[in-house]
């Protein structure tokens, strides 16, 4: 069965530091991969999405990067954090090639920005 | 940009009464889906509905998907206390390049006092 590791569950950060968010999934070949950012009980905003190795996509300027340097593995990044990326992150994926494909989300990673 | 309106943002009810949530949008979307998070997790996927006048039974979770697919309903019927969370409802972008891109809802968040 497929699974979606992410880490870490909790991150404290000061402002101006480096920031990387792993997330990998296990179980599936090619899936589209996705970065979404959630305010406290609201929707999610999607940042960043993938179809493949390199391939990314970004919904909203802001401070963050991703990347994706292999099929299952997604990296949320930022060189310079801002008190303004605080908040709740989480990765999802979904097979790849579109489709009315439901996505799978993982636990997480609660950042704060000090 | 494909908006879905979700209402109502908070409901608090006592166990055994029934509920509604709907998600309305201006746009037509490919599918709906369903999710409910509970703190500190990632949403878990409830339902899809992809057919125009669709209706999904979930036990005491009816889901309806309108004609036009431009809108959805939650109906939860005798609430229980279990069902206390953040329910969100999702659109997937119709369109040959949307690589599967969900819009998401502003989240409802339901709590069921016992």
């Amino acid at each position: 069965s497929q699974t979606i590791h992410q880490w870490p569950a909790t991150l404290v950060q000061p402002v101006g530091s480096p920031l990387s968010l792993e997330c990998t999934v296990e179980g599936t070949s090619n899936p589209n991969l996705y970065w979404y950012r959630q305010a406290a009980g609201r929707g999610l905003q999607l940042l960043f999405y993938s179809v493949g190795i390199g391939q990314i996509s970004s919904e909203v300027p802001q401070n963050l990067s991703a990347s994706r340097p292999q099929d299952r593995q997604f990296i949320l990044s930022s060189k310079k954090l801002l008190l303004s990326d605080s908040g709740f992150y989480l990765c999802a994926w979904s097979v790849g090639g579109g489709g009315n494909q439901p996505q799978h989300f993982g636990d997480g990673t609660r950042l704060s920005i000090l | 940009t494909q908006l879905l309106e979700q209402s109502p943002q908070f409901l608090s009810i006592q166990e055994g009464e029934n509920l509604t949530v709907y998600c309305n949008s201006s746009s037509v979307f490919s599918s709906l889906q369903w999710y409910r998070q509970e703190p500190g997790e990632g949403p878990v996927l409830l339902v899809t509905v992809v057919t125009g006048g669709e209706v999904k039974k979930l036990k005491r979770l009816t889901f309806q998907f309108g004609d036009a697919r431009k809108d959805s309903s939650l109906h939860i019927t005798a609430a229980q206390p279990g069902d206390t969370g953040l329910y969100l409802c999702a659109g997937l972008n119709a369109g040959g390049t949307s690589y599967g891109k969900l819009t998401f809802g502003q989240g409802t968040i339901l709590t069921v006092h016992p």
